[in-house]
């Protein structure tokens, strides 16, 4: 089973700045991963996949990279609202397993 | 543009069933994999399972004794039952849509419901 752990859990930050959240895989993934936001009181919403692209309407301060062990997601400049908890996703081995998240706060 | 449209039961009893259905508007079943995913309150993202329009499925073993998805092509929607809940099966309930793939490993969710929250209390 893979263990994908999230840090920093938390990330104190203000609008216009740069967020970088890190998720690392307990063994190699290839490519296989996705992140999704989730703002309160909302199901969660597919940001990248395939570690780097872009889902279907996502702005381009968005950007996922990384493959292997270590991805990073980076919001180039934080708009309000970015301010949410952002999970990782794998699915490179059973079960498809997400990260515990990391939540962006002002 | 695809909705998810899920409701069911939010309040159980232990050792009762828990069922959720979740129609698709917009779209067909046909072609694509259909998830179910939980979050206990306060926590993370519980992958549950998944099933295609053909009734072809995967569990989360951790679950996978207790678990049925289920198809129902007549009515564009699809179910979830699981049994013998505890309270560790209190949490808030999302149905999703996976992406199209050949590709197990990329067919990530890019569709969800709006949560369905589930208690499980005496």
């Amino acid at each position: 089973e893979t263990v994908l752990t999230q840090s920093p859990a938390t990330l104190s930050l203000s609008p216009g700045e740069r967020a970088t959240l890190s998720c690392r895989a307990s063994q190699s993934i290839s490519n296989y991963l996705a992140w999704y936001q989730q703002r309160p009181g909302q199901a969660p919403k597919l940001l990248i996949y395939d570690a780097s692209k872009r889902a279907t309407g996502i702005p381009a301060r968005f950007t996922g990279s990384g493959s292997g062990t270590d991805f990073t997601l980076t919001i180039s400049s934080l708009e309000p609202e970015d301010f949410a908890v952002y999970y990782c996703q794998q699915r490179s081995s059973w079960p498809p397993a997400f990260g515990q998240g990391t939540k962006v706060e002002i | 543009q695809v909705l998810l449209q899920q409701w069911g039961a939010g309040l159980l009893k232990p050792s009762e069933t828990l069922s959720l259905t979740c129609a698709v508007n917009g779209g067909s079943l046909s072609g694509y994999y259909w998830g179910w995913i939980r979050q206990p309150p306060g926590g993370g993202l519980e992958w549950i399972g998944e099933i295609n329009h053909s009734g072809g499925t995967n569990y989360n073993s951790s679950l996978k004794s207790r678990v049925t998805i289920s198809p129902d092509k007549s009515h564009n929607q699809f179910s979830l039952n699981l049994t013998s809940v505890t309270a560790a099966d209190t949490a808030l309930y999302f149905c999703a849509r996976a992406k199209q793939s050949t590709t197990w490993s990329r067919r990530w969710f890019d569709a969800w419901g709006q949560g369905t929250p589930v208690t499980v209390s005496s």
